[in-house]
């Protein structure tokens, strides 16, 4: 149980057009969502926090406007890169909390995306 | 400086060793969370600490946290090859949130066959 699925795996894209990546929690229902970023050889950063139904709260230094972050349901978050560079190139996880009753100090994480932008 | 911090940075050994990673912490936390990361892949969890604890255990790993040195330990005993992966700390309590995690650098473990 507690899986968390991300798609696309791997994305290429041109600079200047927009990404779109998902986040699903497949057998849990979960009101907050997390993504990260990182970088190669480097940690985890953490982007913004998604809430169900709810505007997503932003990191110092994270730009909301070109990551955009929908959470539409309590199995879906999407994370979408507007205009692209290629700076914006990174691996991109996401992570998803159960409802309480389940084990809610446990994030459970997605396989990541790994975003290249030419 | 970095919420958490693991050292060594790189650790190799041959299989059968033991492997030691250290975290370090500067805030007050609820939990320490270990992680594994295999390369290009997501991020597995290992273990959760609470804050009152101050040791545990899991087949082969033990983890032990020290709150008044703000630092916590992963051993993982008779290593594998397959062990070999990025192991990452992360803390949550920071600031009065429960959830957000603040992760380490990490320690990347090479395990020799």
């Amino acid at each position: 149980g507690a899986v968390v699925s991300q798609h696309p795996s791997r994305v290429i894209c041109k600079s200047g057009t927009s990404v779109k990546i998902e986040c699903r929690s497949l057998d849990f229902q979960a009101t907050t969502m997390f993504w990260y970023r990182q970088f190669p050889k480097k940690s985890l950063m953490l982007m913004a926090t998604s809430n169900e139904g709810s505007k997503a709260t932003y990191e110092q230094g994270v730009e909301k406007d070109k990551f955009l972050i929908n959470h539409a349901s309590l199995t879906l978050s999407t994370l979408t890169v507007t205009s692209a560079h290629p700076e914006d190139s990174s691996f991109y996880i996401c992570s998803a909390i159960p409802l309480p009753g389940l084990a809610a100090y446990e994030q459970y994480f997605g396989p990541g995306t790994r975003l290249t932008v030419t | 400086s970095q919420q958490g911090e693991e050292d060594p940075q790189a650790l190799s050994i041959q299989e059968g060793e033991n492997a030691t990673m250290n975290c370090s912490y500067k805030t007050s936390i609820n939990n320490l969370q270990w992680y594994r990361q295999n390369s290009g892949r997501g991020l597995v969890h290992l273990i959760l600490i609470r804050s009152n604890e101050r040791e545990k255990h899991s087949g082969r790993l033990r983890v032990t946290l020290d709150t008044s040195k703000k630092s916590s330990s992963l051993l993982i005993t008779a290593s594998r090859a397959a062990d070999t992966a990025s192991y990452f700390c992360a803390t949550d309590g920071s600031g009065g949130s429960n959830y957000k995690l603040t992760f380490g650098k990490g320690t990347l473990l090479t395990v020799n066959p």
